[in-house]
């Protein structure tokens, strides 16, 4: 049983250039979430999706596109690459029946790093 | 931005020491409440979701309680190990529907020294 399975684990990028990590749970999970770790400030989060086919900002969206390809996959894509989005990028998933959030489970983290 | 806030940030003990840490938020809004621990190198794991004034939630020698009205929640792990050094993250989910996931803290980083 994988969990939540995210790639690349490791990017390096030039600032301007486009990547998407990309995201996968084998739980049935309807509720995903992209989250961003930085020292000294915990996990942040970016962007959620309650359920298939709907998606909400978190507290840092900008710079963040997202997409809830279907119910297994969840997507995050940063369009132009900036160095202050240089970060450890964890996704996580959980039933949240209701849009309610039950425990969460996460992936093993995508570093990215923006020259 | 909600405000969540653990306390202290880091701790070092002794194997064999017991300890406690605290979360606090907003005590008007509260739906639940989750605490995760989370290893160097390895994802973040929950060890309890509470949701109710009072919980008491226990697991080994880790414990939790939950006090809603005032907006706190306390983990205790009792005769420390070293193999209990990790991070310990609260998380905080409101009640009002405008938001619906999780709010983290910054975490209690805990070493316990053989």
């Amino acid at each position: 049983n994988a969990g939540v399975t995210q790639t690349p684990k490791f990017q390096v990028l030039k600032t301007g250039q486009s990547m998407t990590l990309q995201c996968a749970q084998d739980m049935n999970h309807n509720s995903m979430y992209w989250y961003r770790q930085d020292p000294g400030m915990g996990l942040r989060l970016i962007y959620y999706s309650a359920s298939e086919g709907t998606t909400d900002k978190g507290e840092v969206p900008n710079g963040y596109n997202v997409s809830r390809l279907n119910k297994r996959e969840f997507s995050l894509r940063l369009e132009s690459a900036a160095p202050s989005q240089t970060s450890v990028y964890f996704c996580a998933s959980s039933e949240g029946s209701s849009g309610r959030a039950g425990e969460l489970f996460f992936g093993e983290g995508s570093r990215l790093t923006v020259l | 931005i909600l405000n969540v806030e653990q306390s202290p940030q880091s701790l070092h003990v002794q194997e064999g020491d017991s300890t406690n840490f605290t979360c606090s938020f907003p005590s008007s809004n509260f739906y639940a409440l989750h605490w995760y621990r989370w290893e160097t190198a390895k994802s973040p794991e929950a060890l309890f979701v509470m949701t109710l004034n009072g919980d008491e939630k226990k697991k080994g020698r880790i414990s939790a309680t939950l006090n809603t009205k005032e907006g706190y929640s306390y983990l205790y792990i009792k005769g420390s190990q070293p193999e209990d050094s990790a991070t310990y993250l609260c998380a905080f989910i409101p009640r009002d529907t405008g938001r619906r996931a999780l709010t983290f803290g910054s975490g209690t980083r805990l070493q316990v020294q053989p």
